[in-house]
């Protein structure tokens, strides 16, 4: 059975930093494209960005809101995916979740929260 | 990049009623698309993926079709538990922005 666990999240000031942490179990990670996705409070699911397997490249995409703020990266030793949040801000508040697609299906974790205020 | 829209975002209907949801991809996204039911509080829920192919463990009241641009979920008698809000995801990718089914 497949599983995803985020870990990482919190309170951080605005312009601070936070990473999180998805611990996956029970695929292949490395055949995995993985991504983010988070929720802000009362809104709709937004990708955050992903990052392809080293076979595909190895490469990561990021939606225009993180992009030079944000990065993805991946331990595949550790079957571990990483967010590196910078520059933080009020609007980065969400719930933040990472998703795994090993082949067609879709698998998500139960999200972690993040919370910027001062 | 390749925006998704959805349509309608508020849709009320009864139970039993046949509801349709649409999602439209700005370009072709061949069948990389999934369907999702979220509702308060909770992750989503795959319900649909590779655009037709039902979740293990979802029940056959739901079924996606479509390929390219165009693409539909369907519930064929919706229940009670089937209120919550969808949302379609071209795969590793962005998604539209939501389908609330409320009660009539």
């Amino acid at each position: 059975e497949v599983h995803l666990v985020e870990s990482g999240g919190g309170l951080v000031k605005p312009g601070g930093s936070l990473r999180l942490s998805c611990a996956a179990s029970g695929y292949t990670f490395s055949n995995a494209w993985m991504s983010w996705v988070r929720q802000a409070p009362g809104k709709g699911l937004e990708w955050v960005g992903r990052i392809k397997t080293k076979t595909d490249g190895g490469t990561t995409d990021y939606a225009a809101p993180v992009k030079g703020r944000f990065t993805i990266s991946r331990d595949d030793s550790k079957n571990t995916l990483y967010l590196q949040m910078n520059s933080l801000k009020t609007e980065d508040t969400a719930v933040y979740y990472c998703t795994a697609n090993p082949y067609y299906e879709i698998y998500w974790g139960q999200g972690a929260l993040v919370t910027v205020s001062s | 990049d390749i925006q998704m829209t959805q349509s309608p975002s508020t849709l009320s209907a009864s139970v039993g009623d046949r509801v349709t949801i649409t999602c439209r991809a700005s370009q072709s996204i061949s069948y990389w698309l999934a369907w999702y039911q979220q509702k308060p509080g909770k992750a989503p829920k795959l319900l649909i993926y590779k655009a037709s192919t039902l979740q293990s463990g979802v029940p056959s009241r739901f079924s996606g079709s479509g390929s390219g641009t165009e693409f539909t979920l369907t519930i064929s008698s919706l229940q009670p538990d089937d209120f919550a809000t969808y949302y379609c995801q071209q795969y590793n990718s962005f998604f539209g922005p939501g389908t609330k089914v409320d009660i009539k």
